[in-house]
């Protein structure tokens, strides 16, 4: 287990709804990044943030946003869900110094949008 | 475009075979790579990284290679277990991206008891 948590496990919204998943990062973590993963691909990133300010961001639209919080958790808000949002939403959490580039991920949240 | 892909989306081995699954990268300037194992129904998980400045990392039953001139990686598992039964990610970071990571479509490992 990586100590990274996320909430709900399971969601399902209609199409045009609003949606927000969170995500606690692994003790001494500081950065948290979003991907999605739609069945049978890889995840693709969505936005990373680092010391609640976010710090690069894929190519998703503006209606994909998010927040991280001083204790270093995160939430992705999703407005206008659209059937194609449908996915495994991942967050990872890497930790502050060390190896900068590891990525501990969570178990996910299943989002379905009918 | 750039991507990291796979040469194989499945790859079937008996138990206690040695596994090989590859990754092809087409950007030379990617400087981290990293396994990872998903098992159904959970998140990845991180099994072994190398930098570029590297050629070869060995961890508990993984050795992960990188051949930079032929922009070529591949995850070696020594004697695979039902366990291990899982698909494999390979991921990369490039120069300038930050933390952000580009996972390729996956390898489907099945093995056979």
């Amino acid at each position: 287990e990586t100590g990274v948590t996320q909430s709900p496990t399971h969601l399902i919204k209609t199409r045009g709804q609003q949606v927000t998943l969170r995500c606690s990062s692994q003790s001494g973590h500081n950065t948290v990044s979003w991907y999605q993963q739609a069945l049978g691909q890889g995840p693709q990133f969505i936005f990373q943030y680092y010391r609640e300010e976010e710090n690069g961001r894929g190519n998703f639209p503006p209606r994909f946003s998010g927040l991280q919080f001083p204790n270093y958790s995160s939430e992705l808000n999703v407005n206008a869900l659209e059937l194609d949002d449908s996915a495994l939403y991942l967050c990872a959490s890497s930790p502050g110094t060390g190896s900068p580039y590891e990525q501990y991920f969570g178990p996910g949240t299943r989002l379905t949008v009918t | 475009g750039e991507s990291v892909g796979l040469h194989l989306p499945t790859l079937s081995v008996q138990e206690g075979d040695n596994s090989i699954i590859n990754c092809a990268y087409s950007n030379s300037a990617s400087d981290y790579f990293i396994w990872y194992k998903q098992e159904s129904g959970k998140g990845p998980q991180f099994i072994i990284d190398i930098r570029s400045n590297m050629d070869k990392r060995q961890g508990q039953r993984v050795t992960v290679l990188l051949n930079k001139t032929v922009k070529h990686l591949s995850l070696q598992i020594a004697a695979t277990q039902p366990g291990d039964s899982a698909v494999y990610f390979c991921a990369e970071n490039r120069v300038g991206s930050n933390y952000k990571l580009t996972f390729g479509k996956g390898t489907l490992l099945t093995v056979n008891p």
